[in-house]
C-alpha cells in the first residue's frame, strides 16, 4: 500500500475522449508531481505543483492539462490523446524545502493508460 | 543537461550473493541522489536518499554511496534474496522554483535473484 493514491489503476480511451486521472495524498506534502513512464524506460517529469501553483511544465503538449484544486489533490485532464501517449502515469508528492532538509518523493502505483 | 547512466542494464544472480549496482551522472551540482525500487506494473518505492553533503546511507541489507565529485553512486545489496528481484532506479535531483525537486532518472538495472 502506498501513501499516494491514484485512480483509476487502468484506463482505456479513444482519441476523441476526455478523461481525468486523479491523485491524492494526505501526508501534508505541498509539492506534487506528474511523471510519464513508457515501457522499459525511466519516468520523465511532466509537471510540478508547489503550494497548489504550477511551477514546472516540461514542455508537455496542451492535450495534457494539470490541475491542483487543493493541497491534497492533483488531477491530470486528458483530451484528444494520441496512441503514443499510452504509458504509465505516475503521481508523486514531497515536502517543500522551507528549511534545509531532505525528504524523498513518495510515488503512487500509477495509472496505466491505453489510447486506442 | 543532466544525464544519468546505470550499469549493468540487467543482472541475474543466485540467492545469497552480494551485488553492486552502479550509477553515474554528468552534472555534479545535485541536491541529492535517491535509489528507488520498481516492481512490474507498480510505482516507485524510495530505498535510500543521500544528501549531496553525505557519502553514504544504509538501510538493512542496502548500502548506497555517493562520490559527487566523480559523479558516481553505488548501491550495495548484501545477501540477496528472490524478493529483491525488481528494477532499481537511480535518480539525481536539483531544487527548482518554489522549493520542489526535479528528479532525473537513469534507465534502471533489472535485477533477478534466483532461488
Amino acid at each position: 500500500d502506498t501513501e499516494v493514491t491514484q485512480t483509476p489503476k487502468h484506463l482505456v480511451m479513444g482519441m476523441t475522449n476526455k478523461k481525468s486521472l486523479k491523485c491524492e495524498q494526505h501526508m501534508g506534502h505541498r509539492a506534487m508531481y506528474w511523471y510519464k513512464q513508457k515501457a522499459k524506460k525511466p519516468p520523465e517529469l511532466m509537471f510540478v505543483y508547489s503550494y497548489e501553483k504550477l511551477s514546472i511544465n516540461e514542455s508537455v503538449p496542451s492535450r495534457f492539462s494539470p490541475e491542483c484544486p487543493n493541497s491534497s489533490l492533483l488531477n491530470l485532464h486528458l483530451h484528444a490523446l494520441q496512441p503514443e501517449d499510452s504509458a504509465l502515469y505516475l503521481c508523486a508528492s514531497s515536502q517543500i524545502r522551507v528549511i534545509r532538509g531532505h525528504q524523498p518523493q513518495h510515488f503512487g502505483d500509477g495509472t496505466r493508460l491505453s489510447i486506442l | 543537461k543532466q544525464e544519468v547512466t546505470q550499469i549493468p542494464a540487467a543482472l541475474s544472480v543466485p540467492e545469497g550473493e552480494n551485488l553492486v549496482l552502479n550509477c553515474s551522472f554528468t552534472d555534479s551540482a545535485i541536491y541529492n541522489l535517491q535509489w528507488f525500487r520498481q516492481d512490474p506494473g507498480k510505482g516507485l518505492t524510495s530505498l535510500l536518499l543521500i544528501q549531496s553533503s553525505q557519502r553514504e546511507q544504509t538501510s538493512g541489507r542496502l548500502n548506497a554511496s555517493l562520490d559527487k565529485s566523480s559523479g558516481r553512486s553505488t548501491l550495495y545489496i548484501a545477501a540477496s534474496q528472490p524478493g529483491d528481484s525488481a528494477t532499481y532506479l537511480c535518480a539525481v535531483s536539483k531544487l527548482s522554483q518554489g522549493g520542489s525537486e526535479k528528479l532525473v532518472f537513469g534507465k534502471g538495472t533489472k535485477l533477478t535473484v534466483n532461488p
